[in-house]
């Protein structure tokens, strides 16, 4: 199965300023088929990205995903208050699905 | 508008069967678009895919856990369950149900709906 590896694994930020999130994949990840989540304390996670850059239904322009083959990032610009809480990468193109082990981006 | 709520007995014993149920409300299971999920979190830990149902019956399950799951449709197509034998202390998690399309690959696509979450502990 293809592992996923997420850094850094945590990331401390200020308000306004850009997190950028690297998950990067010990195979190449098929057709782009690339994820990223969101997962605030005690919620379910929430989608962001996909196909590797884009954006779900109702999800703010300042979340970009970039990447492709085995390394990806997720970039936020200008972190908002509600951005605070720990992202996922999950890989779809091949089986058994897999996810990352998670970034905690937290106020600096 | 779709939601998936998970329900069950949050305290199982050792080596005995965890049971599940997602119900599905503003959707159907019969829709050919999309595929139906189990994923779980243990407490302080990342997401591992269970396996997920189509509408037809077919599933497909993660070979970790393959030997002892099994994931089904309701009579009703508004639920489908989790059952997962011979539990341990392991399985102790966070399960939740969830939702994707069917167009990626031919088991698996990124989730855009999921239920809240059901906390199952494993103990004697």
């Amino acid at each position: 199965e293809i592992v996923l590896t997420q850094s850094p694994g945590t990331l401390s930020l200020s308000p306004g300023e850009r997190a950028t999130l690297s998950c990067r994949a010990s195979q190449n990840v098929r057709v782009s088929y690339l994820a990223w989540y969101q997962q605030k304390p005690g919620q379910a996670p929430r989608l962001l990205i996909y196909g590797a850059s884009t954006r779900a239904t109702g999800i703010p322009d300042r979340f970009s995903g970039s990447g492709s083959g085995t390394d990806f990032t997720l970039t936020i610009n200008r972190l908002e208050p509600e951005d605070f809480a720990v992202y996922y990468c999950q890989q779809y193109g091949s089986s058994p699905q897999t996810f990352g082990q998670g970034t905690k981006v937290e106020i600096k | 508008q779709l939601q998936l709520q998970e329900s069950g007995p949050g305290l199982v014993k050792p080596s005995e069967t965890l049971s599940l149920t997602c119900t599905v409300s503003g959707g159907s299971i019969s829709s050919s678009s999309y595929l139906w999920d189990w994923i779980r979190q243990p407490p302080g830990k990342g997401l591992e895919w269970i396996g997920n149902i189509y509408y037809s019956g077919t599933t497909h399950y993660n070979p970790s856990l393959e030997s002892r799951v099994t994931i089904s449709v309701g009579t009703s197509k508004k639920q489908y369950s989790l059952k997962l034998t011979s539990v341990t202390a392991a399985d102790t998690a966070v399960y939740y149900c969830a939702r994707g399309p069917t167009y990626c690959t031919s088991d698996s696509c990124y989730l855009t709906h999921w239920g809240q979450g059901a906390l199952v502990t494993v103990s004697s």
